[in-house]
């Protein structure tokens, strides 16, 4: 069954640490993949997103993401944390239609 | 304000009744969404748009109506509200539903079923 699978749903880190949070996808296809963040009370925000070419794309607030075909990932990374990144984090799929996670909330320790 | 806005924001209401949920963006996208999100399951696709009077359904319409009149807005009816219904409410709106189309996202309804 085609499905996105955000293995862990919660995850806290110091400050200034570094951080990667884990998607796995099941699909015939590769598809294109997206990272969204989400703020509380607020709504989704696109961090990057994946198409074609360089397996390692660049986003937004120093957030980096790597697809790697033949373990079915594209796991986000940020090399050094901060506060304002504590946020639901939600990795997207697209094929027919965009298809979402089910979020890793990521709490930042002072 | 230029971008996509949702009201209300937060709804209280009781099993059975109707329920509206208004979104609106001023991108002129042709392309518009309703999502619902739920722990454990993310957010998952209830109806979506492709133009006025064009909707199609997604991958939990059971319960919900949709219409749209114009282009920049796409309301959300449930008419006879259900416990189960109780979620938080996002509508999106995009170019294009081209799977690599950016959708934008609206701040969210959160909807409590008594």
């Amino acid at each position: 069954a085609q499905s996105v699978t955000q293995p862990d749903i919660h995850i806290t880190v110091s400050e200034g640490a570094s951080l990667e949070l884990r998607c796995n996808y099941s699909y015939g296809a590769t598809p294109y993949l997206f990272w969204y963040v989400q703020s509380p009370g607020q709504g989704l925000q696109l961090l990057l997103k994946y198409f074609s070419g360089d397996t390692l794309v660049q986003g937004i607030k120093g957030f980096e993401a790597e697809f790697k075909r033949s373990q079915s990932s594209f796991n986000l990374r940020k090399p050094s944390v901060h506060w304002s990144d504590a946020a639901e984090y939600f990795c997207a799929v697209g094929i027919n239609d965009m298809r979402f996670g089910a979020g890793t909330r990521l709490t930042v320790k002072p | 304000d230029a971008g996509i806005t949702q009201s209300p924001r937060y709804k209280i209401t009781e099993t059975g009744r109707q329920v509206t949920l208004m979104c609106h963006q001023t991108w002129s996208h042709s392309y518009m969404f309703w999502y619902r999100q739920d722990l454990g399951h993310g957010l998952r696709l209830i109806y979506y748009s492709a133009a006025a009077d064009i909707t199609d359904k997604g991958e939990v319409p059971d319960g919900y109506v949709v219409s749209r009149s114009k282009t920049e807005n796409f309301p959300l009816t449930l008419e006879s509200a259900t416990r189960s219904q109780t979620s938080v409410y996002f509508c999106a709106s995009s170019e294009a539903n081209e799977p690599y189309n950016e959708q934008f996202f609206g701040p969210g309804t959160r909807l409590t079923v008594l």
